[in-house]
């Protein structure tokens, strides 16, 4: 049993397409992630949700709309892609709103944009 | 601006011997620390954690040593084992930090 589940695990793509990347976790956590890791590597977070609610949106472009339709589902759609768009996307859960506790990962979306 | 840093990007040890990695921070907010291990293809997992009140925190092989003066933590690895070859990322948060920051990783290598 997958506690973190993205898809699609590898996603290659035209530049100016739109493109979204699902996840859920079965793990009954109230807050979730998208962080990007880019070709230097970083993990930079990008949205967090708690129960729905958007309560980090990083400095990210607004082609990048993160969507949760419920706390078990948190989804990132893109738009117009860019060249730089290109890197693995993950999702990630925790059971709050990360004072203490730690994150759970997904495997990974990596996505590629020729 | 990287508040934290690991500043080796790779490391190879040889079996049973110890594997210590360094991670710096810059943002004396920061009051809890973790340790995530990635192998290829996966995501990151938790590998251990420790609170800014103290200064040492052990789980088996796996030890993390906190230097706040120094702003410095470390992970030891003994004895390191082949299956322990992954990327391990050090995160921190904090202060007015809403979320964990991560380090670019380090790389370990361990030889049989």
């Amino acid at each position: 049993d997958t506690a973190v589940s993205q898809t699609p695990k590898y996603l290659v793509t035209q530049m100016g397409n739109d493109k979204s990347i699902k996840c859920e976790q079965n793990l009954g956590h109230d807050t979730m992630y998208w962080y990007k890791q880019d070709s230097k590597k970083f993990l930079k977070i990008m949205f967090s949700y708690n129960n729905k609610e958007l309560i980090i949106n990083e400095t990210v472009p607004n082609r990048f709309s993160p969507k949760s339709p419920d706390k078990a589902h948190l989804n990132l759609h893109i738009n117009s892609l860019e060249l730089g768009d290109s890197a693995v996307y993950f999702c990630a859960s925790s059971q709050d709103r990360l004072a203490f506790g730690e994150l759970f990962f997904g495997e990974g979306s990596r996505l590629t944009v020729l | 601006d990287q508040q934290v840093k690991q500043n080796s990007p790779s490391l190879s040890v040889q079996e049973g011997r110890i594997s210590i990695l360094n991670c710096d921070y810059t943002n004396s907010m920061f009051d809890y620390f973790l340790w995530y291990k990635k192998y290829p293809a996966e995501g990151p997992t938790f590998l251990i954690s420790i609170s800014s009140i103290k200064d040492k925190n052990e789980d088996g092989r796996f030890t993390v040593f906190l230097n706040k003066s120094a702003k410095h933590l470390s992970l030891h690895i003994v004895p390191s084992q082949p299956g322990d070859s992954a990327v391990y990322f050090c995160a921190a948060t904090g202060g007015s930090q809403g979320n964990l920051i991560f380090g670019k990783g380090t790389k370990l290598s361990v030889k049989p």
